[in-house]
């Protein structure tokens, strides 16, 4: 069964602090992306990789790095966490296709972040 | 400017009746249209896509529409019941040289009450 798992539901963070955000998935998928949710606006891609050490900028990657080691792991960083970072973080992953037709995102269950 | 919009923020319907869900985009080289379902404290799930080529595709109770002139499309669910109250995003695919990466509307909340 297809799994990706997210290091924290819930995290409370102090304006200034390094935010790690951890996703795995443990279906040998080459994609992987990672979101914020907010009210009204949707789902937002920050950042994607298609590969190990691969990164893309998605359409918010202000105030956000990523970091991708091993295939099976991508980590989401807040350099130094602000109040408008405060969101719902999602990680999701698919299979890379090379048609037109794009392969389904499996997504983990969130992490709540904070900053106060 | 969001690409792909969901106009409608919440919607209510009685069980046992059509649910209909919209969404509406504004690039044309969209080529792949995906539902996603999510419930609180869970990430989304798909539920049902469609493809450019197609005006329909089914799955049990749930049916997609694509309306390319019109640059819509909608999710009927029939007939709606209580589990489907949940928060429904509509997502599109840019042209494929921008790989695998999806453009997500705003989502609408549907309530099917009992």
């Amino acid at each position: 069964d297809v799994k990706v798992t997210q290091s924290s539901r819930y995290l409370v963070k102090r304006t200034g602090e390094k935010v790690f955000l951890e996703c795995v998935q443990d279906m040998d998928h080459e994609n992987m992306f990672w979101y914020r949710q907010d009210p009204g606006l949707g789902l937002r891609l920050i950042y994607f990789s298609y590969d190990v050490k691969m990164k893309e900028k998605g359409d918010i990657p202000e105030g956000y790095s990523v970091s991708r080691e091993k295939k099976e792991r991508f980590s989401l960083i807040l350099e130094s966490a602000s109040t408008n970072q405060t969101s719902m973080y999602l990680c999701a992953s698919s299979l890379w296709t090379s048609g037109r037709f794009t392969d389904t995102q499996y997504f983990g269950p969130g992490t709540r972040l904070t900053v106060l | 400017d969001q690409q792909v919009k969901q106009n409608s923020p919440s919607l209510s319907v009685q069980e046992g009746r059509i649910s209909i869900l919209n969404c509406d985009y504004t690039n044309s080289m969209f080529d792949y249209f995906l539902w996603y379902k999510k419930y609180p404290a869970e990430g989304p799930t798909f539920l049902i896509s469609i493809s450019s080529i197609k005006d329909k595709n089914e799955d049990g109770r749930f049916t997609v529409f694509l309306n390319k002139s019109a640059k819509h499309l909608s999710l009927h669910i029939v007939p709606s019941q209580p589990g489907d109250s949940a928060v429904y995003f509509c997502a599109a695919s840019p042209p494929s040289s921008d790989g695998n990466k999806l453009v997500f509307g705003a989502g609408t909340i549907l309530r099917v009450k009992s």
